[in-house]
């Protein structure tokens, strides 16, 4: 059983587009994250929710919009796309609070051509 | 903002050997975990250290969280090819309204025959 899932794998598309990455965990989390890797491997913070509730936010621009229609879901949908937005994007799941281990998805890798 | 600041980001040693990879950091961190992730997955949690000094086992593998818990290490005896992959530290801030996990640079190690 897959714990934590994201989807599609691999996105590929063009400069302004929209698109949405889907995320469901069934490990009974109420804390939800997504990652942003880049071409280096650094992996950080997007954003962060518990019980459906946005608590994270990096700094991010607004054209990314997460929603949590429920606790075992968090999508990523990002609007006007650039060259800058091609990296790998994880979701992960956890209980809340520190330090619980963190679930990963198997990320989903987005170009942009 | 807190960085984690890893060391080597590359290493390519034979089989059996031993080695260290080290994790830096100025600010002190709650507790820190290390995680190894593989092409094509998300990270996978190993260990968590809570306590300064504090000494843990996995196997060949041994974790230590400095006395003042800004630095870390993890040291390899006699590694295996099945050690290949990508080692993150991550430390928890807790200075914010939420608690979050910053990563470090990660470290490339690659295990031959």
């Amino acid at each position: 059983d897959t714990a934590v899932s994201q989807t599609p794998k691999y996105l590929v598309t063009q400069m302004g587009n929209d698109k949405s990455i889907k995320c469901e965990q069934n490990l009974g989390h109420d804390t939800m994250y997504w990652y942003k890797q880049d071409s280096k491997k650094f992996l950080k913070i997007m954003f962060s929710y518990n019980n459906k509730e946005l608590i994270i936010n990096e700094t991010v621009p607004n054209r990314f919009s997460p929603k949590s229609p429920d606790k075992a879901h968090l999508n990523l949908h990002i609007n006007s796309l650039e060259l800058g937005d091609s990296a790998v994007y994880f979701c992960a799941s956890s209980r809340h609070g520190a330090p619980q281990p963190q679930h990963f998805g198997d990320g989903t890798r987005l170009s942009i051509l | 903002t807190q960085l984690l600041e890893q060391s080597p980001q590359f290493l390519s040693i034979q089989e059996g050997e031993n080695l260290t990879v080290y994790c830096n950091s100025s600010s002190v961190f709650s507790s820190l975990q290390w995680y190894r992730q593989e092409p094509g997955e998300g990270p996978v949690l190993l260990v968590t250290v809570v306590t300064g000094g504090e000494v843990k086992k996995l196997k060949r593998l041994t974790f230590q969280f400095g006395d003042a818990r800004k630095d870390s290490s993890l040291h390899i005896t006699a590694a295996q090819p099945g050690d290949t992959g990508l080692y993150l530290c991550a430390g928890w801030d807790l200075t914010g309204t939420a608690s979050k996990l910053t990563f470090g640079t990660g470290t490339r190690l690659q295990v031959t025959l």
